[in-house]
């Protein structure tokens, strides 16, 4: 089962804020963000394990609800390196990351 | 740099041909992935092999075959292909044999046009 992320895409003034939801319909053990940018390769921003888990990438940070079943990522302060489509990627188990349909960021100065 | 390296990164190729798609790692990981993204779709998950052996089959048509002769090599065999086969073809590769808490280095991957 795929997870769903929302919103599809978002554009931001340079030092703007935003917030890219990923939730399932199953439980969840762990949720990977990814970044691609166009042209280029997905590139790993976090794994988050434990439901509470916080972490950080640059400006970018990420919460996880074990309970919700959901993650957020947040990119504070936007820059412009910060376009691209994101990903979050839930592993239910074994090897089969499943990624959600991607929200495309693009910031503008 | 990557890590992952892919060729070639276009292939524009006919219904009929035989062509192949290969990937390397210079990461020391020991599991390699086959991903299809297509637009506006989500990632799909093809094949996965563990230590040189194939352990995810996605349902993928036989006319998709992979190969990992060792740790550092995959490559994706391809034959009859359709034209909605067409997609970005990607290679990924982790450290573990779980992507559980291991996370997954691509390459830029392979831009495949089927006429």
């Amino acid at each position: 089962q795929q997870p769903v992320q929302s919103p599809q895409a978002v554009i931001l003034r340079e030092g703007e804020d935003a917030v890219i939801n990923c939730s399932s319909s199953k439980a969840l053990y762990s949720v990977h963000w990814y970044r691609q940018k166009h042209g280029e390769a997905p590139v790993f921003l976090m794994i988050l394990l434990k439901g509470g888990e916080q972490k950080g990438h640059e400006k970018i940070s990420a919460s996880f609800n074990e309970k919700k079943q959901q993650s957020s990522l947040y990119l504070t302060a936007s820059q412009l390196s910060y376009s691209g489509t994101y990903f979050c990627g839930t592993p239910p188990f074994g090897y089969k990351l499943s990624f959600g349909a991607g929200t495309t960021v693009t910031v503008r100065a | 740099e990557t890590g992952v390296t892919q060729t070639p990164r276009h292939l524009v190729m006919g219904m009929t041909n035989k062509k192949s798609l290969k990937c390397e790692q210079h990461l020391g990981h020991n599991a390699m992935y086959w991903y299809k993204q297509s637009a506006k779709k989500p990632l799909e998950l093809m094949f996965v092999y563990s230590l040189e052996e194939r352990v995810e089959n996605n349902s993928v048509p036989s006319r998709f075959s992979p190969e990992c002769p060792n740790s550092s090599h995959l490559f994706l065999h391809l034959h009859t292909l359709q034209p909605e086969d067409s997609a970005l073809y990607l290679c990924a590769s982790s450290q573990a044999q779980s992507s559980y808490n291991s996370p997954l280095h691509f390459g830029n991957g392979t831009r495949l046009t089927v006429t």
